[in-house]
This record gives structure tokens, C-alpha cells and sequence, in this order.
């Protein structure tokens, strides 16, 4: 039973559009929501987060929307370039409850195209 | 400054042997947390440290699998009787606080393969 789900599993962008990476949740007691990044043979880097008592969170080319009533949020870059392509994870976790550990989505592929 | 350090970076072993990977969390970080990445999955909790003492433990799979961090800081996760179903790339990860708001920064991982 996923409690998160990302269910691209790639998706590919041209350079300079946006890429629309989705997200979707199940345990209303998620209260902390972040995307991570991957590249090959290296671990998961922290990209943004987002607080449940927002709707959206905004770090230069990087924007996370959340959408509590839908439990879906959505990752969008930018431009995107071509060295955003790496492996995405969503991550969630429920803070205010007092657990922290994450629970990741399966991930999606981006590859920017030059 | 030095982010969260893991060792060995690739681990291939027999099954039913003993392994341990070490993992150096970011100085001054209390909370550390181990977890297990499969082929096509994305990480999965194992075991969650605040200080010396292991603050939840219930990703654990199995009681082959065990974890320690004595001095609060670095920490090992051992595993007893491997088998190869265990062959996976086990992340560590630490962050400044263990509750509210603490963003985790992850190691690079130990690549574990059992033969």
C-alpha cells in the first residue's frame, strides 16, 4: 500500500520549457512534503520542501505546489535545463505527529532534451 | 562543510555473512536515519536515531538487522546472515532536528550485493 505515488515514471521536457513532475498522497497526517533530486550513484539531494500551512513555496527555478484537498502536489522547473535531468523523488512526512521519518514515492525519471 | 559520509561505497559479500556500513552524519546533526533502496523504488525507512538512542526502529525487516550510534554521532548498521534479497543500496541521512521542521541530507550510499 504506497502512501506516496509518483506515477510517471519519466517524462521527457524540451530545454528552456517547463517540467511538471506530480505527486500524490494518501495519509491525511502528512504535514511535510519534499522533492529530492538523484543522480546516478550519488544520494538523494534536498531540492525544496513545503509546510502543509502553505500552498505553494517558490526557490528560483524550482516552484512546489500543494494542494491539501486533492493530497497532490506538483513540482514545476523553470526553465528546465539540461542538467536538470536526474531522477525525482516526492518525500512526505507527518512532523506534528511527532513521526519524521520520510516515505519516498518511486521516483520519476526527468530527461531535458537539448 | 562536510556533508553526511558513508563507508564502504560498494560492499559484495556471501550469503549468511556479516556485514557492517558506517555512516558519518553532518557534525552537530542529533537525528540520524538509515534507510534501503531497491531497483526502481525509492528509499524506504529503516531505522531512526535522535542522540545515542534509537528513537524508532519499525523499517527494520527483520532482527538480522541491527543499528548503533553509542556516541551519538556516527553510526553503524549491521546485518547478520545476509541473504540476497538484502543486496540493496542503503542510504544514511541526518538532520538538525528531530522534530518539526528538519530537512534530511543524505549520504551517498553503500552499494551492499550478496552473492
Amino acid at each position: 500500500d504506497q502512501q506516496v505515488k509518483q506515477n510517471s515514471p519519466s517524462l521527457s521536457v524540451q530545454e528552456g520549457r517547463i517540467s511538471i513532475l506530480n505527486c500524490d498522497y494518501t495519509n491525511s497526517m502528512f504535514d511535510y512534503f519534499l522533492w529530492y533530486k538523484k543522480y546516478p550513484a550519488e544520494g538523494p539531494t534536498f531540492l525544496i520542501s513545503i509546510s502543509s500551512i502553505k500552498d505553494k513555496n517558490e526557490d528560483g527555478r524550482f516552484t512546489v505546489f500543494l494542494n491539501k484537498s486533492a493530497k497532490h502536489l506538483s513540482l514545476h522547473i523553470v526553465p528546465s535545463q539540461p542538467g536538470d535531468s536526474a531522477v525525482y523523488f516526492c518525500a512526505a512526512s507527518g512532523l506534528n505527529s511527532g513521526n519524521t521519518p520520510l516515505v519516498f514515492g518511486k521516483g520519476t525519471r526527468l530527461s531535458v532534451i537539448a | 562543510g562536510a556533508g553526511v559520509s558513508q563507508t564502504p561505497s560498494n560492499k559484495v559479500t556471501e550469503k549468511g555473512k556479516y556485514v557492517e556500513l558506517r555512516c558519518d552524519p553532518i557534525s552537530g546533526h542529533t537525528a540520524l536515519y538509515w534507510y534501503r533502496q531497491s531497483l526502481g523504488q525509492g528509499p524506504e525507512f529503516l531505522i531512526y536515531f535522535q542522540g545515542t538512542g534509537a528513537a524508532d526502529d519499525s523499517g527494520l525487516p527483520n532482527d538480522r538487522f541491527f543499528a548503533v550510534r553509542p556516541e551519538g554521532s556516527v553510526s553503524t548498521l549491521k546485518i547478520q546472515r545476509t541473504e540476497r534479497g538484502d543486496s540493496a543500496v542503503y542510504l544514511c541521512a541526518s538532520s538538525s532536528s528531530g522534530t518539526g521542521i528538519g530537512t534530511q541530507y543524505f549520504g551517498p550510499g553503500t552499494r551492499l550485493l550478496v552473492l
